[in-house]
């Protein structure tokens, strides 16, 4: 059964760092991987679609990494805002459905 | 990808009620997904909703408790029973993207809070 964990569950850092989060999963044999944000209280919203055959994914000041045979993908924040302050999940979708993390929770403070 | 629209988006009910949560999708989509996510956990998935069939329940999941109606290629409801201070969470629907990607896509979601 896959198990998706992210590491750490809780960031907070001043406006303008650069960031990392991370997730890993048991099973390599997955379709693909997903990050999403959540905003407390909503929905998801997609980031990034990482296919099992890629590496990489760009949008804006995002950057998420894929590496399949060990298990782990790396979300990218370059110039944190206020604005990024949210829950960030990854989540991983392989033959038999979807398993989420359980997420990582960013403060980017002013 | 496609737009979901979820409503209500927040609801504060008795216990004992029930409530029922609706998903419109703005394209035919085969599959229709309900999670739930209680305070403080991630994301766990109550059912997989085709149309013209029966909804099939993950396990720890009920039919009677959480009775799923999928009436047509763009629109599904789940409802919450008799409800207790235990069902407050927040209840999405998802769907899949089309072959070839497998995105998914999330509405909004209902904040429920059972009083």
């Amino acid at each position: 059964k896959q198990e998706v964990t992210q590491i750490p569950a809780a960031l907070s850092v001043p406006e303008g760092e650069n960031l990392v989060l991370n997730c890993s999963f048991t099973d390599s044999a997955i379709y693909n991987l997903q990050w999403f944000r959540q905003d407390p209280g909503k929905g998801l919203t997609s980031l990034l679609l990482i296919q099992s055959s890629q590496r990489e994914q760009t949008s804006g000041r995002l950057n998420a990494s894929l590496d399949k045979s060990s298990g782990r993908s790396t979300l990218y924040i370059a110039a944190s805002q206020p604005g990024d302050s949210a829950t960030y999940l990854c989540a991983v979708r392989d033959n038999n459905d979807m398993r989420f993390g359980a997420g990582t929770r960013l403060t980017v403070k002013p | 990808s496609a737009v979901i629209s979820q409503k209500p988006s927040r609801d504060i009910c008795q216990r004992g009620t029930s409530l029922t949560i609706q998903c419109q999708v703005d394209s035919q989509v085969t599959m229709m997904f309900w999670y739930r996510q209680q305070p403080g956990q991630s994301l766990t998935l109550i059912a997989t909703a085709n149309q013209g069939s029966e909804a099939t329940y993950e396990s720890g999941f009920v039919i009677d408790k959480f009775p799923i109606s999928r009436p047509n290629l763009t629109f599904s409801t789940l409802t919450v029973s008799n409800m207790s201070p235990e069902d407050s969470s927040i209840y999405l629907c998802s769907v899949e993207g089309e072959a070839g990607s497998y995105g998914y896509t999330f509405g909004s979601g209902t904040r429920l809070t059972v009083v």
